[in-house]
């Protein structure tokens, strides 16, 4: 079956680091890749996401890039702030068509200290 | 194994019927729990925040009173799809955390498919 393994938590960075979180996969076929980020006492939002292989997903400085070849797709941003503080989920669907079940990984949390 | 279970995991139904969801939590209370929907070939999008004993908070332009909520113990979240139309055919998941302690993981349930004829 699919599943997706992220790096374990917490990541503790200063004001201004860069941040990579690593997740890779294991899927048939090409499937759809996501981050997701939880904010505090928050529901999940969409961070940025890539249907295709090397396509590069980007969002409020946050960046991943869908690499086959290494069925990986690791999060990083160049300067992080106190603000980015929360717990980041990488997670994919199949491309099959249809209704088909999400795989989450099991989140890594990132604490940004001023 | 599954810390949150959802159910069913699979309904058709014909256009008209209310459909109800399950979700809980199997070894943990959960204070809030998240429902989401996703859409073919399309990420999450959350629908509501489900508290327990109190009033769900929805997101912009979820219809209320077409999902209704209820949150009536902290194991226990429902999600109930009203007069379900085809276009409300779509995979719906919860997600919870562990209210007692701040660093718990969210868990996310199995997932419910929908499918309105």
């Amino acid at each position: 079956g699919n599943s997706v393994t992220q790096m374990e938590g917490p990541v503790t960075l200063s004001e201004e680091a860069f941040l990579t979180i690593n997740c890779t996969y294991t899927a048939t076929g090409y499937p759809s890749l996501f981050w997701y980020v939880q904010y505090p006492g928050e529901g999940l939002q969409l961070l940025l996401k890539a249907t295709k292989a090397d396509d590069k997903g980007s969002n409020k400085g946050f960046e991943a890039t869908y690499r086959k070849e290494t069925t990986s797709f690791h999060l990083e941003k160049g300067s992080v702030q106190v603000s980015d503080s929360a717990v980041y989920f990488c997670a994919l669907t199949p491309n099959s068509g249809g209704y088909q079940k999400v795989t989450f990984g099991t989140g890594t949390k990132l604490q940004v200290i001023p | 194994g599954a810390v949150v279970s959802q159910h069913p995991s699979w309904v058709i139904c014909k256009s008209g019927t209310s459909v109800k969801i399950e979700c809980r939590s199997l070894d943990f209370q959960a204070t809030t729990m998240f429902w989401y929907r996703q859409f073919p070939k399309q990420s999450l999008m959350l629908m509501a925040t489900s508290n327990e004993g109190s009033k769900a908070t929805y997101e912009q332009g979820v219809e209320k009173d077409k999902f209704l909520i209820n949150h009536a113990s902290l194991t226990l979240s429902t999600l109930t799809v009203t007069s379900a139309h085809p276009e409300d055919s779509s995979f719906y998941i919860c997600s919870a955390r562990d209210g007692g302690h701040r660093n718990q993981p969210q868990h996310f349930g199995d997932g419910t498919r929908l499918s309105i004829l």
